[in-house]
């Protein structure tokens, strides 16, 4: 079945980097964008960035433009997401997220990741 | 900056009763690329809603959706208790997406 499998847990310091990565399986994984959605506690769903798997090309929020770096690897259908800077801010799950399709027509984000908590504490 | 805004903030409903929801574009939009998902607490958002008022594979059809340019809605038809949790609009129409702040419903 179609699914989006992500990495485990991550804790880091102050002023890290965490790299996080979304397996995609079950469907062609070129022809879906995949994008990153984070939530941090008791808050809501914040849109990050997007890549096209295919050519791989971005799109970042302005607010995290400049410490953001979404790559991906077709061979092994992995997207990956960079952060750095990190700070308490930035304690939240990661979720990352497939743009489906139905019949030709673009249907959002159908299928999610179980999402990566990422804690930012010294 | 495209905003949407989501009100209310909380809904409070009975089962069998019918929930509305809204969601308020701070400039006009294409209902084409209007989708709405709900959260169950400690799940991950699901997809309902797809084109303002396209029920997304196996949905319900006590869901559905309405509206265009800057007012689209959200509704439940009969409520359940399973029902509870937090839903969120969004618009799709570019790249850079944006989700309204979210309705919590508790039934």
């Amino acid at each position: 079945q179609v699914q989006l499998v992500q990495s485990w847990a991550e804790v880091k310091k102050p002023g890290a980097s965490v790299k996080i990565s979304c397996q995609a399986s079950g469907y062609t994984f070129i022809n879906y964008d995949i994008h990153w959605v984070r939530q941090a506690p008791g808050q809501g769903l914040e849109w990050m960035a997007v890549i096209n798997p295919s050519g791989g090309s971005t799109t970042y929020a302005q607010k995290f433009q400049g410490r953001i770096s979404v790559t991906r690897d077709p061979s092994t259908s992995i997207v990956y997401m960079e952060l750095r800077g990190l700070t308490s801010e930035d304690t939240a799950v990661y979720y990352c997220a497939r743009d489906g399709t139905i019949f030709g027509v673009l249907m959002a984000m159908d299928v999610w990741g179980k999402g990566t908590t990422v804690t930012v504490s010294s | 900056e495209l905003v949407l805004t989501q009100s209310p903030g909380t809904l409070s409903l009975s089962p069998g009763e019918r929930a509305t929801l809204s969601c308020r574009a701070s400039q006009s939009v294409s209902s084409t690329f209007v989708a709405w998902y709900q959260q169950k607490p400690g799940q991950t958002p699901r997809l309902l809603i797809f084109g303002a008022s396209s029920g997304a594979p196996g949905i319900s059809d006590r869901f559905s959706g309405s509206g265009s340019e800057t007012d689209f809605t959200l509704t439940i038809s009969s409520l359940e208790p399973d029902d509870s949790g937090v839903y969120y609009c969004q618009h799709y129409g570019s790249s850079a997406r944006t989700f309204g702040q979210g309705t919590r419903v508790e039934i």
